[in-house]
């Protein structure tokens, strides 16, 4: 079973915070790294999936990095809105499973 | 919106009955998968399927047993509920969008999720 880690585990923000967190995870035999946003009382929807070193994805206010060599990637929200919470979820893939390991996700808050 | 759906939604057992909860997709998708949702424990992987009839265990596989006999349908049958069993569980279907490209890239979406409690 794959490493994932995600931290902070919890963040409270302010509207119009920016705010980033990171996952990480075993750099050898990377091979995907996916990015969920899982509002409460829904289902997790995907926001990126990130395969190449140096990746960079952007949705609207939204967008993350992704580090192969070293094992993390970022996920940076600009200008923080009470509708960003949520937790978000980052999987990994590697090697030759195509099974995805999620990490425990970050629970975000942002207050008005 | 991925066409997904789960019956029943919520469910309250009692311990030692038998469950069988049921993911029915409409995509067409290859993969299907079951995780159970738990405080602390994030997503964690039960069974889950490359194909009819093709299954296979996940991280949490004791006490669950699944079945696929169509493509659209994937079953997760708990055969005697305990109350360790109480969860929120999530099907999830991916399929590979392009010709040649690994399923290691392919985006997972997921069912709207079925509560049980196990009394």
């Amino acid at each position: 079973i794959l490493n994932v880690e995600q931290s902070p585990q919890s963040l409270h923000v302010q509207e119009g915070d920016s705010t980033n967190f990171t996952c990480s995870f075993p750099s050898s035999n990377f091979y995907a790294l996916h990015w969920y946003r899982w509002e409460t009382a829904k289902s997790p929807e995907a926001l990126f999936v990130m395969t190449l070193n140096g990746d960079e994805k952007k949705k609207g206010r939204i967008s993350a990095t992704l580090n192969t060599k070293e094992g993390y990637s970022y996920l940076y929200i600009k200008g923080s809105q009470p509708e960003d919470s949520a937790t978000y979820l980052c999987a990994l893939t590697s090697g030759g499973s195509y099974i995805p390991t999620f990490g425990r996700g970050t629970s975000l808050i942002v207050h008005p | 919106d991925a066409g997904i759906t789960q019956s029943p939604r919520h469910k309250v057992t009692e311990t030692g009955t038998p469950v069988t909860l049921r993911c029915h997709q409409t995509e067409n998708h290859r993969y299907m998968y079951w995780y159970r949702q738990d405080p602390g424990h994030g997503l964690r992987l039960i069974h889950y399927s490359y194909g009819v009839k093709d299954t296979d265990k996940g991280e949490v596989s004791d006490g669950y047993s699944v079945s696929r006999s169509k493509t659209e349908d994937f079953l997760l049958t708990l055969e005697s509920a305990t109350s360790s069993q109480t969860s929120v569980y999530f099907c999830a279907i991916s399929e590979s969008t392009l010709a040649g490209v690994a399923p290691q890239t392919d985006t997972q979406y997921f069912g709207p999720g079925t509560r049980l409690t196990v009394l």
